[in-house]
């Protein structure tokens, strides 16, 4: 159980153009979604709080303009990156909580992006 | 807010031998402690996890202690194997409602078979 995935996991871009990511919580319900960001051999960054509904609540320094996201149902949450640059290509790996359901977080396999 | 300090970044053990690790947290009132393993190029998995009402807790081969006077936790795996070779993550919720988790710096455990 507590399954998240992710789609793509791997997607090549050129600058300019805006990619997006889709995080699913397979079989349960998320009210609240996470995206980090992942520099390699680095520790997780969180980079928004995406709550079903709701606008999302971003981390100090992370442009909500560039990396929006939008939380639709209980199930889908998405990042889209924009006019993404080369310094945007990391690992982005979003997490779900279960609705009603203590406060563990369950991360997706990840999304490895590279911006040309 | 919450600073969370881990260590070794690195280490090595031999098949069969414990393996720990070490974390420091600064707010007093974080109360959820996960620990995650990420292997190369795939997201964390959650492998055990303790709240503040509890001391110490056991799962197989892996456990947690957690020292709340000293605000610090670890990560205790018994019998290392192979397949054990990761980087692990522990992370600290911030108190006050939040669900935000923070996490250390990670360490990469090679279990040398």
């Amino acid at each position: 159980g507590a399954v998240v995935s992710q789609h793509p996991s791997r997607v090549i871009c050129k600058s300019g153009t805006s990619v997006k990511i889709e995080c699913r919580s397979l079989d349960f319900q998320a009210t609240t979604m996470f995206w980090y960001r992942q520099f390699p051999k680095q520790s997780l960054m969180l980079m928004a709080t995406s709550n079903e509904g709701s606008k999302a609540t971003y981390e100090q320094g992370v442009e909500k303009d560039k990396f929006l996201i939008n939380h639709a149902s209980l199930t889908l949450s998405t990042l889209t990156v924009t006019s993404a640059h080369p310094e945007d290509s990391s690992f982005y790996i979003c997490s779900a909580r279960i609705r009603g359901g203590p406060d563990t977080q369950y991360f997706g396999p990840g999304t490895r992006l590279t911006v040309l | 807010g919450e600073n969370v300090e881990q260590h070794p970044s690195t280490l090595s053990v031999q098949e069969g031998d414990s393996a720990v690790i070490k974390c420091t947290y600064s707010d007093s009132a974080s109360n959820y402690f996960p620990w995650y393993k990420q292997e190369l190029g795939k997201g964390p998995q959650l492998i055990i996890d303790i709240r503040s009402n509890v001391g110490e807790k056991k799962d197989q081969r892996i456990a947690v202690t957690l020292n709340k006077t000293a605000k610090h936790f670890s990560l205790h795996i018994t019998e290392t194997q192979p397949e054990d070779s990761a980087v692990y993550f522990c992370a600290a919720r911030l108190s006050g409602g939040s669900e935000k988790l923070v996490f250390g710096k990670g360490t990469k455990l090679t279990v040398n078979p």
